[in-house]
């Protein structure tokens, strides 16, 4: 199995700051890399496929970058409703696994 | 537009075999766009792969759970699957049910989630 690392596990930051979350593949898993958001209580949503591709209607303040094995999401202006847990997954191959997801807070 | 919804026992004993349903509208499950997937995710835990089928049958489990898990398709009810056999208190998550792309494995489509409680 592929396994993904995801760092930090938690982090608090205030609105309007520059967020970086980052995500490690046991091996190299090409640009095969995505991003989901999950709200308190609800089903995680796809924010960035491929690596960097955002899907559409996510706000532009969401980019992600990498490949290989090193791999970000960045919010380049965190906001308010941004409030929930981020977690990476390979689609390189199966199983196709998780992070342990980033918990982020809003000082 | 496509959804899926899940329903289950929402209880169940250790030992036992359960089992979960996830009933696909606004498509059709013989579709060749999309795999037909579990995700779960325990109590204040992150998120955990579980299994895949496609519309051939094609199928793909987590090691760590291909022992204990079967995932199958209802052309006829538009549904598919998942059962777990000999639950533990560790198999206790919210379980979602998911459509990955076909092509990539990208998982754009999610159920609300049904918890199943193992517990004696």
């Amino acid at each position: 199995d592929i396994q993904m690392t995801q760092s930090p596990s938690s982090l608090s930051a205030s609105v309007g700051d520059r967020v970086t979350i980052t995500c490690r593949a046991s091996q190299s898993i090409s640009s095969y890399l995505n991003w989901y958001q999950q709200k308190p209580g609800k089903a995680p949503k796809l924010l960035i496929y491929a690596a960097s591709s955002l899907k559409s209607g996510v706000p532009s303040r969401f980019s992600g970058s990498g490949s290989g094995t090193d791999f970000s999401l960045t919010i380049s202006s965190l906001q308010p409703e941004d409030l929930a847990t981020y977690h990476c997954q390979q689609s390189h191959s199966a199983p196709y696994t998780f992070g342990q997801g980033t918990k982020l807070e809003i000082k | 537009q496509l959804q899926l919804q899940e329903s289950g026992p929402g209880l169940g004993k250790p030992s036992e075999t359960l089992s979960l349903t996830c009933t696909v509208s606004g498509a059709s499950i013989s579709s060749n766009n999309y795999y037909w997937g579990w995700i779960r995710q325990p109590p204040g835990k992150g998120l955990e792969w579980i299994g895949s089928i496609s519309y051939s049958g094609t199928t793909y489990y987590s090691p760590s759970l291909k022992s204990r898990v079967t995932i199958s398709v209802d052309t006829s009810k538009n549904q598919f699957s998942l059962k777990l056999t000999s639950v533990t208190a560790a198999d206790t998550a919210v379980y979602y049910c998911a459509a990955p792309y076909n092509w990539n494995h990208v998982v754009d489509l999610w159920g609300q989630g049904t918890l199943l409680t193992v517990s004696s």
